[in-house]
Parts: structure tokens; C-alpha cells; sequence
């Protein structure tokens, strides 16, 4: 049972290029959910799905886009990259209780 | 403004102590209560997730503790293992169905050494 699987692991990319980070779940959960965590800071949703088909903002969505493909992935898009965005980035997903994490993409922008 | 404060930032321990991390939060309405374990390098793993009406939540070392009055929780450790270094990451839940219910505290690191 693999649980909830992120891909890339490691990306650089230069300032003003794009990508697509992937993830997937094999949970059957409804919601999935999008974070980025930084240094002295506590996870901050970036956007999340509650369902299949739909998407919706979180605290800090400027400079991404999501996609629910499916009810079992969810992608985020950086159209173009700023060093602001390096970060890790964690997907989740749940059925009411408790987020299953992925294990993170480890992002810089340089 | 909703929000989760936790402490220490950083804790340094050794093998075979206890210890105890707080939580204290401002978050309202509330609906419950979670700690994570966060591995470095992997992504955060539920231990713990308590209601308002629970005072005591235990797995295995790990008991949870809430104050739903004061609106504290704490989190203790029984006989340290190197395996318990991780940070520890206090969640609190609003209740609302809003993916932005969850509200993060920016957790407390745990060193464990022999």
C-alpha cells in the first residue's frame, strides 16, 4: 500500500521556468490538499480539492495552479517559477481524519 | 485571528528521558486536536488526534494531553529512543469542511542523543 506518492523528489529550476508536481493516492480519499513548508514556518495549504472536480484557494495560492484529474491525482503548477517558491511541498489526502502526507518535493528556485 | 503556538522551538534530550512538548492555541470554534511526527526528510505521520471531550490520548510512549478550558495540550514521552528525534507538529481543527480548517502549529524539533 503505497499511500500517497510525490514526484518529483528533488527539482532546481531557474527563475521563470515551469513544472508540474504530481501526486497520487491510492487511499480512495476524497479530499487531497496541497502544502508548502518553510524554515520556522508551519505548514501553509497552497490550495486543495475537497472532491473530484473540484478545487479551491488556501492561505497562500499566488503563483500556482492545481489540477484534480481524478479522483486519485492532484497536480500543482508553478507557471513561472520565482525563488520565492523554493520550498518543500507536501501533498495530503483524507477521509475526515487524520491528512496522509506524501513524502515532499524538495524545490529551489534559483 | 486563529493560531497555534508551540513550544520549545527546539528540545535536546538524552536516551531513555522523558519529555514534554507543549501546544497552546487560540483556534475557535474547535473541533479536535492532532500531533504529528515528522521524520527529517519524510512527510508528517499522525500520532494522536483528540476531541473536546477527551483529556488523555495514548500510543504506545507517546501520551497526549487536552485542556480544553485553558486550551492547552501537551505532549510527553516516555524513555526516549534515538528513533523519536523528529519534529513534532501540534494541528488544530475548526471543524469547518474547508480544507482551510487545519490550522499548523511550526512544531518543536526533538534531539534525542546516546
Amino acid at each position: 500500500n503505497a499511500g500517497v506518492t510525490q514526484t518529483p523528489k528533488f527539482q532546481v529550476l531557474k527563475t521563470g521556468q515551469s513544472m508540474t508536481l504530481q501526486c497520487a493516492q491510492d487511499m480512495n480519499h476524497n479530499s487531497m490538499y496541497w502544502y508548502r513548508q518553510d524554515p520556522g514556518m508551519g505548514l501553509r495549504l497552497i490550495y486543495y480539492s475537497a472532491s473530484e472536480g473540484t478545487t479551491d484557494k488556501g492561505e497562500v495560492p499566488n503563483g500556482y495552479n492545481v489540477s484534480r484529474l481524478n479522483k486519485r491525482e492532484f497536480s500543482l503548477r508553478l507557471e513561472s517559477a520565482a525563488p520565492s517558491q523554493t520550498s518543500v511541498y507536501f501533498c495530503a489526502s483524507s477521509e475526515y481524519s487524520p491528512l496522509h502526507f506524501g513524502n515532499g518535493t524538495r524545490l529551489t528556485v534559483t | 485571528k486563529n493560531q497555534v503556538e508551540q513550544s520549545p522551538q527546539s528540545l535536546i534530550i538524552l536516551e531513555g528521558k522523558n519529555c514534554t512538548l507543549q501546544c497552546n492555541y487560540t483556534v475557535s470554534p474547535f473541533s479536535n486536536l492532532r500531533w504529528y511526527k515528522q521524520d527529517t526528510g519524510r512527510g508528517p505521520v499522525s500520532l494522536t488526534i483528540m476531541t473536546f471531550s477527551e483529556n488523555t490520548k495514548s500510543n504506545g510512549r507517546y501520551t497526549a494531553t487536552l485542556d480544553a478550558d485553558t486550551k492547552q495540550s501537551s505532549l510527553h514521552i516516555t524513555a526516549s529512543q534515538l528513533s523519536d528525534s523528529a519534529s513534532y507538529i501540534c494541528v488544530v481543527s475548526d471543524g469547518s469542511q474547508a480544507g482551510t480548517a487545519l490550522i499548523f502549529g511550526k512544531g518543536t524539533t526533538l534531539s534525542v542523543s546516546s
